[in-house]
This record gives structure tokens, sequence and C-alpha cells, in this order.
């Protein structure tokens, strides 16, 4: 069963401060990492997407991947209230099948 | 709109009706994927499709529900004979190609209300 590991949180980071979230993978083999913000009541919206080791900036958030240690994380720097939401990892699977982590919320505190 | 549309954006049915959700990929995507969000839960894969062929069910039940992309129109989910345990939030997505490496996007979501 190739899974998606998130600690579900709450995390609560203050505002302006950097949050970093944490996802783990099962398949050593999977090539693509996605993450998605989600809004209470909302449908997932993209955030970034990672395919090599190592970082990749896009504005206020940075995504990291460490295929050895199976690993995939979000930063965002300076956390907005509107940063606060659930955060889906996903990995897509040799199987051709998006897999999502169950998420992590995120609170801003102002 | 050149986003995933997906309708209707609620549905309520009486229990032992039947629900199809609809869906229409984004422009120049050929691949439909429908995951189900139950209330406070993640987001579960139930089945992936292509035009006239689905690639992957592994995540559909294995009665009530069934999944088809026509060669023309929307891809269809459809619930028969609706549960409570049904009600849920039911997103569309779709991305160009199917294999990793290509991002999928997603419609606002059909949520359904058995009662």
């Amino acid at each position: 069963q190739k899974e998606v590991e998130q600690n579900s949180g709450p995390l609560s980071v203050p505002e302006g401060a950097i949050a970093s979230l944490n996802c783990t993978y099962s398949d050593r083999g999977s090539q693509s990492f996605f993450w998605y913000r989600q809004y209470s009541g909302k449908s997932p919206e993209l955030i970034m997407f990672i395919y090599s080791n190592g970082d990749k900036e896009d504005g206020r958030f940075t995504a990291q991947l460490n295929k050895a240690s199976q690993y995939v994380s979000l930063l965002i720097r300076d956390s907005q209230p509107s940063d606060s939401a659930t955060y889906l990892c996903a990995v897509f699977f040799g199987n051709e099948k998006l897999t999502f982590g169950t998420g992590t919320r995120l609170t801003i505190i102002p | 709109n050149a986003g995933v549309m997906q309708n209707p954006r609620h549905l309520v049915r009486r229990r032992g009706q039947e629900a199809r959700l609809r869906c229409s990929p984004m422009k120049g995507h050929s691949h439909v994927y429908w995951y189900r969000q139950l209330p406070e839960e993640g987001l579960k894969f139930m089945v992936y499709l292509q035009k006239e062929n689905i690639i992957d069910e592994s995540g559909m039940p294995k009665e009530r529900f069934s999944a088809e992309f026509p060669k023309e129109g929307p891809s269809i989910l459809r619930i028969q004979q609706v549960v409570r345990g049904d009600s849920a939030a039911y997103f569309c997505a779709s991305s160009p190609q199917g294999r990793g490496g290509n991002t999928i996007y997603f419609g606002e979501g059909s949520w359904l209300t058995v009662v």
C-alpha cells in the first residue's frame, strides 16, 4: 500500500514567522510531488510541485525534496493570516494515481 | 471559463435515490480523476479515466458506484441507491496527460447530502 504521511496538526505559527510543513512517502521510486492548499469548504488549490532533489522557490513558498530520505517539505515565509488552511501533500506513485496525505491544518496567529 | 467545471455544486438526495455528478475537464485535458472527501478527512482517490476508458478504478466501492468519460460530453460519477455514508464532497480533477509529472487541477467540488 503506497502511502503519504503528514502530521495532522494543528500547527500554530505567529504571523510573520516561517511555517514548516512536512511529508513522508513510502515509494522510493516516486518522481512527482505536489503541495495543495485547501480552505474549509473549498477545493484543493495547487501551490507548488517539485520533481528534483533540492529546493524550489516560488514567492513566499519553498518546496524541499529529499528522495533518499523520502521526504518533502513546504516552507512558508512571512506567514500571513490568509495562509491559515489545510495543506495537502500529494505524490504520484508509479501507477499514475495521485495519492494524498491527510493534510496538516495550519493556523497563523496574528 | 478555463477551469475544471463540476455540477451540481450541491445536491441533496433521499436514501435510495440516484446521484449523478458531472465534470468537464479543463480545455486540452483528456484525463479525469474523481476523489471523495468525507467530513474532516483527507482526499481519497476513486477513479481515473481517459476518454472512453477507465484506467484505474481501484478506489471505487464495488457496488453502487460507476464512472464514465464518454467521447463527447462530461465525465459522470454515478451513485445508485445512495446511503447516508455517501454524504461527502466529490472532487473532479483533470490533467493533460496521465503520467506523473503533469499537475492536476481540481474543480470546485460537488457536495452530496443524503437525507
